[in-house]
C-alpha cells in the first residue's frame, strides 16, 4: 500500500511569508505527527492528531499550526516565516495515537527554506 | 525533561566490519525503543523495535540490545555494507510524544 505522502518535497520562502504542508498518510492510519529536523537540534516534536483533534503539542510558537481533516489527511503552517524555520519537516502516520502504539512510519518530507 | 541520547555523532566502519551504535536513555520507566535510519533525502524507516520485557532482538543482519540497569540500548549491524551508510536514530516509543536522540551518522568505508 501507499506510503506516507508529503506534498511538498521542496519550497523556498522569504521571511514574514507563510507556508501550507500537507501530508497524507497511510490508508488506514487515523494518528498524524509532525517533526522539524534541522542539524542542530535533531528531531523535534510539532503536533499530533488523531480524529481530527490534536492531541499532543510540542514546544514550538504559536506560528506553528496543524489540523487534521476527516479522511485523515493533515496540514501544518507557519505563518511569518523567520529564517530559524528552515528544516526538513516531516510527517509520521500510525494507526493509533499515544504510547508503545508501534511503529510510526515517515514520510519523505518537505524540505523548507526560508531565505 | 526526558531525554534520548547518541553516544557518538559520527562513526566509520570499513565494508564487511561489524558497527555498533550506542544510545542512552534517562526514563527509567521507558519501556519500549526503536532504531531509525535515515538515509540522505529521505524519512526515517523502521529498523528494529524492543520492548522492555526482552533484552535482545534479532533481525536481519541487526541486533538490538537492551541493558535497563543503565539505561543503555545498541544497534549492531553485522557484516556493514555501503547500503548501510546513513543516520541512525534511537527512539523511545514510550513517551508521548517520541523522543528521538540526536542521530549517530554511520559511513561505511569501502
Amino acid at each position: 500500500k501507499a506510503g506516507v505522502t508529503q506534498t511538498p518535497r521542496y519550497l523556498i520562502k522569504t521571511r514574514g511569508q507563510q507556508v501550507t504542508l500537507s501530508c497524507s498518510p497511510i490508508s488506514g492510519h487515523r494518528s498524524v505527527s509532525w517533526y522539524q529536523q534541522t542539524p542542530g537540534q535533531g528531531l523535534q516534536f510539532l503536533f499530533e492528531y488523531f480524529s481530527e483533534t490534536q492531541r499532543n503539542k510540542g514546544n514550538f510558537p504559536g506560528r506553528f499550526s496543524g489540523r487534521q481533516f476527516s479522511n485523515s489527511r493533515s496540514e501544518m503552517n507557519v505563518s511569518t516565516l523567520e529564517l530559524g524555520d528552515s528544516a526538513l519537516y516531516l510527517c509520521a502516520s500510525s494507526s493509533q495515537p499515544g504510547l508503545n502504539t508501534g511503529e510510526l512510519f515517515f514520510g519523505e518530507g518537505s524540505r523548507l527554506t526560508v531565505l | 525533561g526526558e531525554s534520548v541520547g547518541l553516544h557518538l555523532p559520527t562513526l566509520s566502519v570499513q565494508e564487511g566490519d561489524n558497527s555498533i551504535i550506542n544510545c542512552a536513555y534517562s526514563n527509567s520507566a521507558s519501556d519500549y525503543f526503536i532504531w531509525y535510519k535515515q538515509e540522505s533525502g529521505k524519512g526515517p524507516q523502521f529498523i528494529i523495535d524492543i520492548r522492555s520485557n526482552m533484552d535482545k532482538r534479532q533481525g536481519q543482519r541487526v541486533t538490538v540490545l537492551l541493558n535497563k540497569t543503565v539505561k543503555h540500548l545498541s544497534l549492531q549491524i553485522a557484516a556493514t555494507q555501503p547500503g548501510d551508510s546513513a543516520v541512525y536514530f534511537c527512539a523511545d516509543r514510550g513517551n508521548t510524544p517520541l523522543v528521538f536522540g540526536k542521530g549517530t551518522r554511520l559511513s561505511v568505508i569501502a
